[in-house]
């Protein structure tokens, strides 16, 4: 089965503009993750899809982070507008339920902010 | 606040040592406990997981975990590591939250096997 797919892999932006990322879980699975993770630590979590609805998103900034999942299948984060500590590779996941299951992660996304 | 503690950043072993790597987690209730490992180049794998049932549990490669409940901890080990599990692992907890489960990850540890 196809993997997590994710793009673009890399991206170079001044501070102040606006990057989105694109991701495309595999098929039927129902939960979709973003995760950011930042040189030297552990992914962490953005926000959490289940079907197209927001489970967590409680450490989204939300003032310049969105992310949708129309239709339930592909997502796209968005950063508006970029700072300097957003440099970080962004990680989409996805599970066949939220709960139990084991999470399956694309590429990811290698933001550098100048 | 729910947390997971690794206590080696770096480790670096020769092979056919043997491995342990630390972890710790901040929850009392139920938990599911993973181990993820990124092999340089690759994607985030899933190592092996715990969900009930017998508290020693083995994954791909030979390794095996063991939670122990009273500890709040969840290790990894390996009898004799190989060169080719030079990689980044991740321990990382499952537990409820609002609106339904949420997975913290430690902050990994960098093994490097020395041929």
């Amino acid at each position: 089965e196809a993997g997590v797919a994710q793009s673009p892999r890399y991206k170079i932006i001044e501070k102040r503009q606006s990057v989105a990322f694109w991701c495309n879980p595999i098929s039927g699975h129902a939960t979709l993750y973003w995760y950011q993770q930042i040189l030297g630590q552990g992914p962490k979590l953005l926000i959490q899809f289940q079907n197209n609805g927001v489970v967590d998103d409680s450490q989204l900034p939300k003032d310049r982070f969105s992310a949708e999942r129309l239709k339930g299948v592909d997502s796209t984060l968005k950063i508006q507008p970029a700072k300097l500590e957003d440099s970080a590779v962004y990680l989409c996941a996805s599970s066949s339920d939220g709960f139990t299951d084991t999470q399956y992660f694309g590429p990811g996304t290698r933001l550098t902010v100048l | 606040a729910q947390s997971v503690s690794q206590h080696n950043h770096h480790v670096i072993l020769s092979e056919a040592a043997s491995l342990e790597l630390g972890c710790n987690y901040s929850y009392g209730g139920t938990v599911n406990l993973f181990w993820y490992v990124q092999y340089p180049g690759q994607h985030l794998q899933l190592l092996l997981k715990y969900f009930s049932g017998d508290p020693l549990v083995k994954g791909i490669k030979g390794f095996e975990a063991e939670f122990i409940k009273s500890k709040f901890s969840f290790n990894l080990r390996k009898p004799s590591v190989q060169w080719s599990d030079t990689a980044e692992y991740f321990c990382a907890v499952n537990a409820p939250n609002t609106g339904g489960f949420k997975t913290i990850f430690g902050a990994g540890t960098r093994l490097f096997v020395k041929a």
